[in-house]
């Protein structure tokens, strides 16, 4: 059974960068996507994006201009970088796995989540 | 941008069937999941390609999607369903994964 673990600091000053990192272990990284995705009380689930093994990247349209999801599948881990960080960017971070059928154009189900970490940004 | 628009809460009771509804346009055109979350835990998947059912989640979890409505179902709710459940689904319009607005299921 594939574990996810979310890693970094739990608090960031305002414009700074955040950097997490997720430790993936009791499976291969190999042909999967690995995914960051956050969750806040006011705006529910979003998806920030994705990194394909190969290192193929996707983001979501209205984080992209501060978004860079990364994978080092020698140690098992990916992660987020989130530049000019401001309070609505306070949330919970999962990272997770996702996967999708033979073919498909992007992966269609987040099968395996991490705990979550929650990020406070403050001064 | 595209929306997953879900019932805030639905009462059950223990034994009874609970149905929660996802709405999007076209939403059948696209492949919905299903995600379970409990209090202070992260989400688990319990249906995934708006039908199919993960190792390990009970047969009383099924999904269905048709016009611009998915519906998960659960059958015989048990108190241990309590939770906040989400559906999910690609966007390839706005490029982004879309996720609705929670549903809180509450076993009277």
């Amino acid at each position: 059974q594939v574990q996810l673990q979310e890693s970094g600091p739990g608090l960031v000053k305002p414009s700074e960068t955040l950097s997490l990192t997720c430790t993936v272990s009791g499976d291969s990284m190999t042909n999967y996507y690995w995914t960051w995705i956050r969750q806040t009380p006011g705006k529910g689930l979003q998806w920030i994006g994705y990194v394909y093994s190969t290192g193929a990247t996707r983001y979501n349209p209205s984080l992209m201009s501060r978004v860079v999801i990364s994978v080092d599948t020698s140690k098992n881990q990916f992660s987020l970088r989130l530049t000019s960080i401001i309070p609505a960017d306070t949330a919970v971070y999962f990272c997770a796995r996702a996967w999708g059928l033979e073919g498909a154009t992007v992966p269609n189900v987040f099968d395996n989540w991490g705990q979550g970490t929650l990020v406070t940004v403050s001064s | 941008s595209y929306e997953l628009n879900q019932p805030p809460s639905v009462p059950v009771s223990p034994g009874q069937r609970a149905r929660i509804t996802c709405s999007g346009d076209k939403l059948r055109e696209k492949f919905v999941s299903w995600y379970q979350q409990r209090p202070g835990q992260s989400p688990v998947v319990v249906i995934y390609q708006d039908t199919e059912r993960p190792s390990g989640i009970p047969e009383r979890f099924s999904g269905s999607n048709s016009g611009n409505t998915a519906t998960l179902t659960i059958s015989g709710t048990q108190a241990v369903d309590e939770a906040d459940y989400y559906c999910q689904a690609w966007d390839s319009g706005s490029g982004s994964y879309v996720f609705g607005t929670g549903t809180k299921v509450t076993v009277l």
